[in-house]
C-alpha cells in the first residue's frame, strides 16, 4: 500500500524565515495531495492541497509543489509569522482507495520571534 | 454552516462502560470518517461511510461499532475498551469518496480509558 516519508520531523526558523517540508509517497497512483496544519490540542485544519494535474498551487504565503516523476511534494511558507508554529501532516490519496488519506508522521514547525 | 462538530470533548470511562461519541455535519457532505490520533503521531483512519453506509473498515476491534443514522450524524459506540485506546478521536466529512473532495476535521473527543 502507499507509504508516506515526512521530513524534517521539526523544524526551527526565525520569524520572516521560510520554512519547507517535504514529503515522499510510494504509489504512483496517488494523485491528491492534502497539507494540514494542526495546533496544540486544535483539530487538524486543511490549508492547501494539490492534484496531480497540476506543479504548483499558491494561496498567499503558502505554496506547494508536486514532482510526480521523483514522487514528492513539498509545503513552502514564506514570511513565517508565529502563528505558523504547529504540526503540519502531509498526506496522499488515490481512487482506489476512495477518499483515504495516508498521512506522513508530522514535522513540529517552530517559528522565533 | 461550515463546521463538523462532535461532542463530548472530553470523555473518561472505565473498561467495562459503554458509551458513544457523536459527530455532526450540515455542510451536505456524503462521507463521513473517524480516525484515532495518539499525540504527536498523525490520524488513523478508522472506518468511512459513504451515503450512510459503511464503506472502509480498517480492521478495527469490534469494541468500536460505528453507526451512520443519518447523512447529518454519525457515533461511535465504544464498549470494553482498553487503557490502550485513549486518544483523540476525530470525525471528518466530506462532499464524497472520491478523491477530489476535501476532507474536514471535527474539533475531536479526547477519550481517556481508565
Amino acid at each position: 500500500g502507499e507509504n508516506v516519508e515526512q521530513h524534517p520531523s521539526t523544524l526551527s526558523v526565525q520569524e520572516g524565515d521560510s520554512a519547507v517540508i517535504k514529503c515522499t509517497y510510494s504509489d504512483s497512483a496517488s494523485n491528491y495531495f492534502p497539507w494540514y496544519k494542526q495546533e496544540l490540542g486544535k483539530r487538524p485544519q486543511l490549508i492547501i492541497d494539490i492534484r496531480s494535474n497540476v506543479g504548483e498551487k499558491k494561496d498567499q504565503r503558502i505554496a506547494v509543489t508536486l514532482n510526480k516523476t521523483a514522487k514528492h511534494f513539498s509545503l513552502h511558507i514564506t514570511e513565517t509569522q508565529p502563528e505558523d508554529s504547529a504540526v503540519y501532516f502531509c498526506a496522499a490519496s488515490k481512487e482506489a482507495y476512495g477518499n483515504k488519506l495516508v498521512f506522513g508522521a508530522g514535522t513540529i514547525l517552530r517559528v522565533k520571534s | 454552516d461550515t463546521e463538523v462538530t462532535q461532542t463530548p470533548k472530553h470523555l473518561v470511562m472505565g473498561m467495562t462502560n459503554k458509551k458513544s461519541l457523536k459527530c455532526e455535519q450540515h455542510m451536505g457532505h456524503r462521507a463521513m470518517y473517524w480516525y484515532k490520533q495518539k499525540a504527536k503521531k498523525p490520524p488513523e483512519l478508522m472506518f468511512v461511510y459513504s451515503y450512510e453506509k459503511l464503506s472502509i473498515n480498517e480492521s478495527v476491534p469490534s469494541r468500536f461499532s460505528p453507526e451512520c443514522p443519518n447523512s447529518s450524524l454519525l457515533n461511535l459506540h465504544l464498549h470494553a475498551l482498553q487503557p490502550e485506546d485513549s486518544a483523540l478521536y476525530l470525525c471528518a466529512s466530506s462532499q464524497g469518496v472520491q478523491n477530489f473532495y476535501e476532507q474536514y476535521f471535527g474539533p475531536g473527543t479526547r477519550l481517556t480509558v481508565t
